[in-house]
């Protein structure tokens, strides 16, 4: 069984800084791992989408990475604002599963000004 | 263009009641998802529709929990005889295909309580 885990749970750091989110995966038979953001009360927007082919994916101050064989991925933000402020959720897409996705549960990010 | 829409964005009910909750997908997405999302669960799939095959139900909690799709289009996730464990927020999801490498596009979700 697919499980997905994101370390920190929560993460606190003042504006400018340059962070990194951390993903986990138990099985590698993955099509793709997408990074989501939520803001309180709202639905989930796509940051950056993986394929199992690929190494990372880049927007704006966002680098995403992907190690398929050990399972890891990582969520650079660099130059962190307040508006950064948000839960980051990746999730995976599994071979043989249909087309759902397994979600971590989520780095609660706080970015002080 | 649009993005996922759900409607309503909130619903309250009594426990015992049936609820209905709305999915329009993008246009041209063949592919809708149900997730649920509660406090401490965390994000679960719940039902997905690809075209005109059967649904994966794989993931509905109870037979109380139901959903269709009408015309490759327009979602309605259907729990009756609601209980209060069913307080969540009910996200639909779509994209172009399913199994593959496509991208899913979340919609603003719809918050259930249950009293």
């Amino acid at each position: 069984k697919q499980e997905v885990t994101q370390i920190p749970a929560a993460l606190s750091v003042p504006e400018g800084e340059n962070l990194v989110l951390n993903c986990s995966f138990t099985d590698s038979a993955i099509y793709n791992l997408q990074w989501f953001r939520q803001d309180p009360g709202k639905g989930l927007t796509s940051l950056l989408l993986i394929q199992s082919s690929q190494r990372e994916q880049t927007s704006g101050r966002l680098n995403a990475s992907l190690d398929k064989s050990s399972g890891r991925s990582t969520l650079y933000i660099a130059a962190s604002q307040p508006g950064d402020s948000a839960t980051y959720l990746c999730a995976v897409k599994i071979y043989n599963q249909g087309g759902k996705l397994i979600f971590g549960q989520g780095t609660e990010l706080s970015v002080k000004p | 263009g649009a993005g996922v829409s759900q409607s309503p964005s909130n619903k309250v009910t009594e426990k015992g009641k049936d609820v209905e909750l709305r999915c329009d997908p993008i246009s041209g997405h063949t592919a809708l998802y149900w997730y649920r999302q509660s406090l401490g669960q965390g994000l679960e799939f719940l039902i997905y529709f690809q075209g005109n095959s059967a649904p994966d139900k794989s993931g509905l909690p109870s037979d109380r929990f139901s959903a269709e799709r009408t015309g490759g289009s327009v979602s309605t996730l259907t729990i009756q005889r609601t209980q209060q464990e069913d307080s969540a927020v009910y996200l639909c999801a779509s994209s172009l295909a399913g199994a593959g490498y496509n991208e899913q596009f979340f919609g603003p979700g719809t918050r259930l309580t249950v009293l």
